[in-house]
């Protein structure tokens, strides 16, 4: 299947600091990405959608100004949790698909955030 | 939203046996995968299955969209099948989004 690369995968940062996650398709082209969030024992939360040199759409209550999602290119889309707070501490995780939305979905490895 | 529900939540299996996994949704879907969730939380693809029935060693898998459930069957569990399985599904409604089902944790024993 296709790879796609996330990192880094942990990342321990202090309160009112800012955090780049990258995640990068390797082999394919993505035209939209989506971000996940996913807390201790919990299913993923779908975060919002990016699409290549578009804004990205989020989902209702997640914060639009505290999360920065860029997806400048096919193969790059970067999350950007500014000015992060102990709440902030979670697993993000980036999937990707190709130019169909009906096809398979794949997974970076995660990054675990952890804001002390 | 679409409502995506998994059952059972909890299952504890002795090495060697056999369990059902099943995943219904609320709404009409275009794509559904199940995954595997390792310790390390790595996502494993296992099935894309939006219909029809699929196998791949030990693992298949058999999607009824028309009744809005899919089932994934695990054979002869070894203990590496540990970790938390979830379907996911991939709609089109105001916008296209891949929304994750509650999940199952399954633990396979000695």
């Amino acid at each position: 299947g296709a790879v796609v690369s996330q990192h880094p995968s942990r990342v321990i940062c202090k309160s009112g600091t800012s955090v780049k996650i990258e995640c990068r398709s390797l082999d394919f082209q993505a035209t939209t990405m989506f971000w996940y969030r996913q807390f201790p024992k919990q299913s993923l939360m779908l975060m919002a959608t990016s699409n290549e040199g578009s804004k990205a759409t989020y989902e209702q209550g997640v914060e639009k100004d505290k999360f920065l999602i860029n997806h400048a290119s096919l193969t790059l889309s970067t999350l950007t949790v500014t000015s992060a707070h102990p709440e902030d501490s979670s697993f993000y995780i980036c999937s990707a698909v190709t130019g169909s939305l009906n096809t398979e979905a794949f997974f970076g490895q995660g990054t675990r955030l952890t804001v002390v | 939203g679409i409502q995506v529900e998994q059952s059972p939540p909890d299952l504890i299996l002795q090495e060697g046996a056999n369990s059902t996994l099943r995943c219904n949704f609320s709404d009409s879907v275009n794509n559904l995968q199940w995954f595997h969730q390792n310790p390390w939380g790595q996502l494993i693809n296992l099935f894309y299955i939006p219909s029809g029935t699929k196998q791949n060693g030990r693992l298949s898998a058999t999607t009824v969209a028309t009744e809005r459930y899919s089932l994934l069957y695990i054979s002869s569990s070894q203990t590496t099948d540990s970790g938390v399985y979830f379907c996911a599904v991939l709609y089109t409604g105001t916008a296209s989004k891949l929304t994750f089902g509650t999940g199952t944790r399954l633990q396979v024993t000695l």
